[in-house]
């Protein structure tokens, strides 16, 4: 069965670069949820999407953007990159409806900021 | 205000020898429960969940977990455990508050050792 898949598996930056992560969510799911896992813990809520709007906001900096395009994919925007940013950065995905919003991850983007 | 509680940040237990993973929550609403499972450098996969129903639920890799309203917990177990379960395993419920959130707990390390 189709996952979520998120690209790329790893990136570097330097501080003060910016990043784009992608997620594309699995086939006929409408939301679109991103969390950040900091070295031994747990992931964290970002932001998420619901049918292309923002449905929710967690702990995203000013600096983190986020959309969800036509074909459900998603994209987070990081800027002016920082040190403390470096993590693993999951996507998720879930269908409206009977699955009372279980929610299946991505394998994750590492991301480490020099 | 929901919370989740994994009281064990790391067991350490021998394997086919038999493993409880705890978790406990605080809601004031109805929550739905979950279990995942994340090996090193992966992503977090969905071991077993509670929607509603048997109080038992089954999971992969021979994981269960048994809802106790009264006692407001979800703990894993599995009977035998292999090399191959050492992993971080968290604990989430979702619960609905405008949209559907996730809360995790901080996680728990098993290692098993030979």
């Amino acid at each position: 069965a189709a996952g979520v898949i998120q690209s790329p598996r790893h990136l570097i930056k330097e501080k003060r670069e910016t990043a784009t992560l992608k997620c594309y969510p699995i086939p006929r799911h409408d939301t679109v949820y991103w969390y950040q896992q900091g070295p031994g813990q747990d992931p964290q809520f970002l932001i998420s999407f619901y049918e292309k709007m923002q449905s929710d906001k967690g702990s995203i900096p000013d600096r983190f953007s986020a959309q969800q395009f036509s074909d459900y994919h998603s994209e987070l925007n990081m800027s002016s990159l920082e040190l403390g940013d470096s993590a693993l950065y999951f996507c998720a995905s879930s269908v409206t409806g009977n699955t009372k919003n279980i929610q299946y991850f991505g394998a994750g983007t590492r991301l480490s900021v020099l | 205000a929901q919370s989740v509680t994994q009281l064990d940040s790391q067991v350490p237990v021998f394997e086919e020898a038999p493993v409880e993973l705890r978790c406990n929550y605080s809601s004031s609403v109805s929550v739905y429960l979950f279990w995942y499972v994340q090996y090193p450098n992966q992503g977090l996969q969905l071991l077993l969940k509670y929607l509603s129903g048997s109080t038992l639920v089954k999971g992969i890799n021979g994981f269960e977990a048994e809802f106790n309203k009264s006692q407001t917990s979800f703990h894993l177990r599995k009977p035998s455990v292999h090399i191959s379960d050492t992993a971080e395993y968290f604990c989430a419920v979702s619960f609905y508050s405008g949209t559907y959130k996730y809360i995790f707990g901080t996680g728990t390390r098993l290692k098993v050792l030979a």
